[in-house]
């Protein structure tokens, strides 16, 4: 168990619906990171937060949002959900590294698995 | 360019033999950390090993240890004495000090290693 909780584990819907993902991180970490797993982009960066705050961008669409709240959790909005959008998203958390590159593993949590139909 | 490559969609060993999973990398920042991940079909993401560019010491964790060939730009993953548990995808990961206070990790496409009774 790695201490970060995702919810929920599975989640069917239909196109052009919105969905909430939501990860509530590691005791103490205040880092959380988003990423998506499809089977042809493997594992992509979404967004990543910090102590509340959005600290980098990766390949989030512009129908996606997250934010952080004050208890350190965390959610994912997608909204007008395309067939593509099908994946499995993960949530990460590490403790603070700041600037520092050279330390500091990332938590999964187990993934929220998105089917849209 | 891509910033991790794997080059092993997939890899067949039989158990009980050592297995070698390859991952090269590409970055310009003087410090780094490399990380090996194992995702079984379950889907959570296990952390295994960690490797900083200026550790002078190739890493270890029990049966697994990083190759870490730094004028090569290689860390190539190293299980011992392959089990059939040992049966998962494989990414290999980096993360960057890019400035900016971003510090995910970037991953590469992973391989399917499959152990042989």
């Amino acid at each position: 168990d790695s201490g970060v909780t995702q919810t929920p584990k599975h989640l069917i819907t239909a196109t052009g619906q919105r969905v909430t993902l939501r990860c509530s991180p590691r005791s103490g970490d205040l880092s959380v990171y988003w990423y998506q797993q499809s089977l042809d982009q493997g594992l992509q960066f979404l967004i990543q937060y910090y102590n509340g705050e959005e600290r980098a961008k990766g390949n989030i669409l512009e129908r996606f949002s997250a934010q952080q709240f004050p208890d350190l959790h965390s959610e994912l909005n997608l909204s007008s959900l395309e067939l593509g959008d099908s994946a499995l998203y993960f949530c990460a958390s590490s403790v603070a590294v700041g600037t520092s590159a050279a330390s500091g593993e990332l938590f999964f949590g187990e993934g929220s698995r998105l089917t849209v139909l | 360019a891509q910033k991790i490559t794997q080059t092993q969609p997939g890899m067949f060993v039989q158990e009980k033999e050592a297995v070698t999973l390859d991952c090269t990398y590409d970055t310009s920042d003087p410090s780094y950390g490399l990380f090996w991940y194992k995702q079984p079909s379950s889907g959570e993401m296990i952390f295994l090993i960690y490797q900083g560019s200026y550790d002078q010491q190739n890493a270890t964790e029990g049966r697994y240890s990083l190759n870490f060939q730094k004028a090569r730009k290689s860390a190539n993953l190293v299980i011992s004495a392959s089990q059939l548990g040992d049966s998962a995808m494989y990414f290999c990961a980096m993360r960057e000090n890019s400035g900016g206070g971003a510090d995910g990790l970037t991953f590469g496409k992973g391989t399917h290693l499959i152990i042989q009774p």
